[in-house]
């Protein structure tokens, strides 16, 4: 399973950019880099997906480097609805033994 | 459209006691999933299956057995429960065997005495 690693916990405040980092070192060439969100009580749910560069859609924005061991996710101007676990995991082409991780906490404060 | 069915929602179970979690999909999905979520550990994945007739174990798989008999059913069953399987189940679904989206069941909460 490819690991990643992210950061424990972040706080950001209300109407905030918010940029939430991966960490995907042994990303191989076919892995494509997928972000989701789980509030509490609930399933994760896909917020975006990308493989390099980067990726934009209507809640977010994916930051890809060209070696393609880390990627950032961009939450634009956030609201307290936001506060979710944020999960980053690679997926290999071909492979769906896939790994969450233990995802970062994120708290919108007022 | 209801998209991934689990159940039971929550269940408290007697240690030793054998229990089946149901996952159903409507979607016509390929690969199916199951993981469990533990306060501190993330979500860990217990089994998948690419397509029906086929399993594949994930990072914690013993303990538990699954069976894919055809596309929209994958249940989970575990043989004879210990306390450490306390935890919250998800069922997930995704379309194909190379990546893309999955998607989530709301999950059954199992509580083992």
């Amino acid at each position: 399973l490819a690991k990643t690693t992210q950061p424990i916990s972040m706080d950001s405040y209300e109407g905030q950019e918010v940029n939430i980092t991966c960490s995907h070192n042994n990303i191989a060439t076919n892995d494509y880099i997928t972000w989701y969100q789980q509030f509490p009580s609930q399933g994760p749910r896909f917020i975006i997906q990308g493989y390099k560069t980067k990726v934009t859609n209507e809640v977010a924005s994916l930051f890809i480097p060209a070696d393609r061991k880390s990627s950032t996710l961009s939450l634009p101007r956030v609201s307290l609805s936001d506060t979710a676990v944020y999960y980053c995991l690679v997926q290999p082409y071909g492979n769906n033994r896939l790994a969450f991780g233990k995802g970062n906490q994120v708290v919108v404060i007022p | 459209i209801a998209g991934i069915t689990q159940a039971p929602t929550s269940q408290i179970l007697a240690a030793g006691r054998r229990m089946t979690l149901r996952c159903t999909q409507d979607m016509r999905h390929n690969a199916m999933y199951w993981y469990r979520q533990d306060l501190g550990l993330g979500l860990r994945l217990i089994h998948y299956s690419n397509t029906a007739g086929t399993t594949g174990k994930g990072e914690v798989p013993d303990g538990y057995s699954v069976s894919r008999a055809n596309t929209d059913d994958f249940p989970l069953t575990l043989a004879s429960a210990v306390p450490s399987q306390t935890s919250v189940y998800f069922c997930a679904s995704s379309a194909g065997t190379s990546g893309g989206e999955l998607f989530f069941g709301e999950g059954s909460r199992l509580t083992v005495l």
